[in-house]
Order: structure tokens, then sequence, then C-alpha cells
């Protein structure tokens, strides 16, 4: 079965300030992993995905992940923080659900509460 | 615009009274799924579908029901809800049934309280 873990609840990161918000992984097979913003009051909004390639992916609103495939994490970061960016982060890998039939189901961890400080 | 779309977005209901979330997709997508949101536990999948007239129970199926009758909607049922069904519940597609790479897209959600 496939996993996710963000182990921090919450993140606090002055303004400015670069920022990282961690993500580790487990699934069987290729992971493709991916991270989802959810603003107060709205629903998740894509932010990026590594699927293959280089390790360095690119996303929304200047933020950026780093996979690594031998401490199986993807964390997401950005150089510097801004108050717009408070909101909460989902990370999700994507794998064969356990029913077969060829299906991909994406499973998400318990996300992280991020407030960038004025 | 592309979106997918809940009706209603806030919804209190009581104990045993059956609902229904709607959630629609103008994007022609095959797949589509539901998830319930919780403090503490992130988004779960309640169940999902692969294309017309084909779903499968997802993490959290119990006390759920669902229906693809068309591609482009697929209703979320609960025949008698309790207390432990209050939620965040989130519809979302992505366009193929495989969809290993694809990008999944959700909608605003629905707030469900069960009194």
């Amino acid at each position: 079965a496939q996993s996710v873990a963000q182990p921090e609840d919450q993140v606090n990161v002055a303004e400015g300030n670069p920022l990282t918000v961690k993500c580790t992984y487990s699934v069987s097979g290729n992971p493709y992993l991916f991270w989802y913003v959810q603003y107060p009051n709205r629903g998740l909004q894509f932010l990026l995905k590594y699927i293959t390639g280089d390790n360095l992916v690119k996303g929304s609103y200047g933020f950026e992940a780093e996979f690594n495939k031998s401490q199986t994490s993807f964390h997401l970061k950005k150089p510097s923080a801004l108050v717009s960016d408070s909101a909460l982060y989902f990370c999700a890998v994507r794998g064969r659900a356990n029913s077969g039939a060829g299906s991909y189901q994406l499973t998400f961890g318990k996300g992280t509460k991020l407030s960038v400080i004025p | 615009e592309a979106q997918v779309t809940q009706n209603p977005r806030y919804l209190i209901t009581v104990t045993g009274k059956k609902l229904t979330v709607t959630c629609s997709q103008n994007m022609n997508h095959e797949y589509m799924s539901w998830y319930r949101q919780d403090p503490g536990l992130g988004l779960r999948q309640i169940y999902y579908s692969m294309n017309v007239e084909v779903t499968d129970k997802g993490d959290v199926p119990e006390g759920y029901k669902v229906s693809r009758k068309e591609k482009r909607n697929f209703p979320l049922i609960l025949e008698s809800p309790s207390p432990n069904q209050t939620s965040l519940y989130f519809c979302a597609s992505r366009p193929t049934a495989q969809g290993s790479t694809d990008t999944q897209y959700f909608g605003p959600g629905t707030r469900l309280t069960v009194l």
C-alpha cells in the first residue's frame, strides 16, 4: 500500500525567508508525486508534480519541489515566502489501487499548515 | 471555463435523512472521485469511477453510495447520514481512467453537518 507522511502539522516562516514543507512517501513502482494547496474556504489547487526526469520540479506561484529517490522525499520549497502563501499544503502520491483493475489512486498526506508572518 | 462544480456548498441535516451531493465536470474527463477531508486525517477517498457505469470503493466507502450514469456527473448519496459523516467533501476528476500521470482537478467542496 502507498502512503505519504508530512511530519509537520504547522510551519511558520517570516515573510521574505525561504520556506520548506516536508513530504516523504512510500509506493511500489515508479513514484508519481503531487503537491496541492488549499486556501481557506476553497478547494484544492494543483501546484506541481513529479513524473520523471529532472529532480527539481517548478510549479505555480514560484514554488518548486525536489525529488530525492534515495530518501523517498519530495519537499516543497520557495526561495522567498509571501504572506499570501499562507495556506494548507498537501503532498500526494499516486500508485495502483489495491483492487487492481489498472487504476491509479491518489493518496494524500495529512496536510501542513503554512503560516507566513509579516 | 473548465471546472468541477459541487452542490450544495453547505448543508446541515439530521441523522437518517437521505441526501445527495451533486458533482459535475465540463472537461469530458473519464475518471471522477469523491474524498472527505477531516482535521488531522487529510483527504481520504470514498469512491471513484473510471467511466460511465464503472465505480469502485475507495478507502472509506461505508455509509456512502455513488452512481455514474453520465460521464459528466458523479453524485454522492448518503442513504442514512450519521454524525460521523460530518465532514468536508471534495469531488475530483482527471482526464483518463488509467491516469498515472494526470493532474487531478478538484471541486470547491461541500461542508456537511449531520446533527
